[in-house]
């Protein structure tokens, strides 16, 4: 069965520093995978999705995320925080038909000054 | 304009009342889904739709209703079946299957039951 999970219902950073924030999946058939983020109040936005036409996929406001089909995991990074970077960031695998996805149960992200 | 209107924004609902909530999409997309949000939940599915006059139920479809008659609209009926109604619903569209395409998400609706 397909299943996301987030590690860390919180990740706090400075602004500046680097930004990882962890999402390890199971899935039976190749899957395609998703980071959304979420603004107060606000519906969800993709930030980028992985289709196996590459490993590393870039993303919008220069976040990218690497597929390691080894160890299951997805993970989002984020060179440099800046503070509008912060909301809750999900992620999310294709159920096994494709016609719907499994979300994470997300990750808040802080950034100080 | 392109988008996803819900409404309204916000609605309080007494115990035991039915209460709808409206999704209306003009992006020309055939798939529409309902998903309940609840702190440290994430989304889960309520219901979705690929075509107009189908609909499957999603993880969690228990105490809701929905209907599909134009490709337009997807309105979701909370019921008085379900037992804690008070949460944020999102409405969402996408071109062809969602799993493998990007969703588009409406701004939601707060629901409050008193």
């Amino acid at each position: 069965a397909q299943s996301v999970t987030q590690l860390g219902s919180h990740v706090s950073v400075s602004e500046g520093a680097l930004v990882l924030l962890r999402c390890n999946y199971s899935s039976s058939v190749p899957p395609y995978l998703f980071w959304y983020v979420q603004y107060p109040n606000q519906g969800l936005q993709l930030l980028l999705k992985y289709t196996s036409a590459a490993t590393l996929v870039k993303g919008i406001n220069v976040f990218e995320a690497e597929f390691k089909k080894s160890e299951t995991s997805f993970h989002l990074t984020k060179p440099s925080a800046h503070m509008s970077d912060a909301a809750e960031y999900f992620c999310a695998v294709s159920n096994q038909a494709g016609t719907a996805l499994i979300f994470g149960k997300g990750t808040t992200l802080s950034v100080s000054s | 304009d392109g988008g996803i209107t819900q409404s309204p924004k916000y609605l309080f609902r007494k115990e035991g009342q039915n209460v709808t909530l409206s999704c209306e999409q003009n992006l020309n997309h055939d798939a529409m889904y309902w998903y309940r949000q609840d702190p440290g939940q994430g989304l889960r599915l309520i219901y979705y739709s690929q075509i107009v006059n189908d609909f499957q139920k999603g993880d969690i479809a228990e105490g809701y209703s929905v209907s599909r008659e134009k490709k337009e609209s997807f309105p979701l009926t909370v019921t008085s079946a379900q037992k804690n109604p008070t949460a944020f619903y999102l409405c969402a569209t996408a071109f062809g299957l969602a799993g493998y395409n990007e969703q588009f998400f409406g701004p939601g609706t707060r629901l409050t039951v008193l």
